[in-house]
């Protein structure tokens, strides 16, 4: 299995307070994802970032910010957490596709966060 | 426009069964394409990269056609343990990854 770990795995939270989630990976891919998975939603792109630094936003940004300060770790906040924002979160790293290559995103356990 | 769409399902098929699922994409820029596989509670998996020539892995074949912006996935003989969501993925120009909703199955004995 690819090196991604998510944490916390499982958190509770109260409405207004702030929420950070990590994800850290040992395969020194470039491309970093933050997704969330609802029912009936699938999984949605939040924010993914494509080097040290550089990021950008997905279908879903608005509440969330992210920092990439080391390849290895991509930090997703929830500067205030709302009653919306309940669901499980997903981190996903993949290299880019280049010359033809299909090049897969691997991700990690995911974190299931409530906010009550 | 969701940029990537599929089959609502929910498919429910017997033991033994041929199913297809279908899969349209919006971006023809788009790049790379995926079948991951979700089991309940778990994290998405590769089943199968999609290519333009078309591919099999045992009872999995997954066909991509780019002028119709299309892509399939059939299982052949389904087996209890295929019952899961299939998810279509494409990563684009810029290498975001984008997923489609998803299509439960359910492989009934």
């Amino acid at each position: 299995d690819a090196g991604i770990t998510q944490s916390p795995r499982h958190k509770v939270t109260e409405t207004g307070t702030p929420v950070t989630l990590r994800c850290h990976q040992t395969e020194n891919h470039r491309y970093m994802y933050w997704y969330r998975q609802d029912p009936g939603h699938g999984l949605r792109l939040i924010h993914y970032s494509y080097g040290v630094k550089d990021t950008d936003k997905g279908e879903v940004s608005d509440g969330y910010s992210v920092s990439r300060s080391k390849t290895e770790d991509f930090l997703l906040t929830l500067e205030s957490a709302t009653s919306s924002q309940t669901s499980v979160y997903f981190c996903a790293i993949s290299e880019p596709a280049r010359g033809g290559r299909n090049t897969e995103a691997f991700f990690g356990q995911g974190t299931r966060l409530t906010v009550v | 426009r969701k940029e990537v769409e599929q089959d609502p399902g929910p498919f429910n098929v017997p033991e033994g069964a041929t199913v297809a699922f279908n899969c349209t994409y919006s971006n023809s820029a788009s790049q790379s394409f995926f079948w991951y596989r979700q089991d309940c509670r778990k994290e998405p998996k590769l089943l199968m990269s999609v290519y333009s020539s078309g591919n099999e892995d045992g009872r999995f074949t997954a066909q991509l056609n780019r002028a119709s912006q299309y892509i399939s996935l059939l299982i052949r003989d389904s087996k209890l343990s295929d019952s899961a969501t299939y998810l279509c993925v494409v990563k684009t120009s810029y290498d975001k990854v984008i997923f489609g909703p998803g299509t439960s199955l359910s492989v009934i004995p």
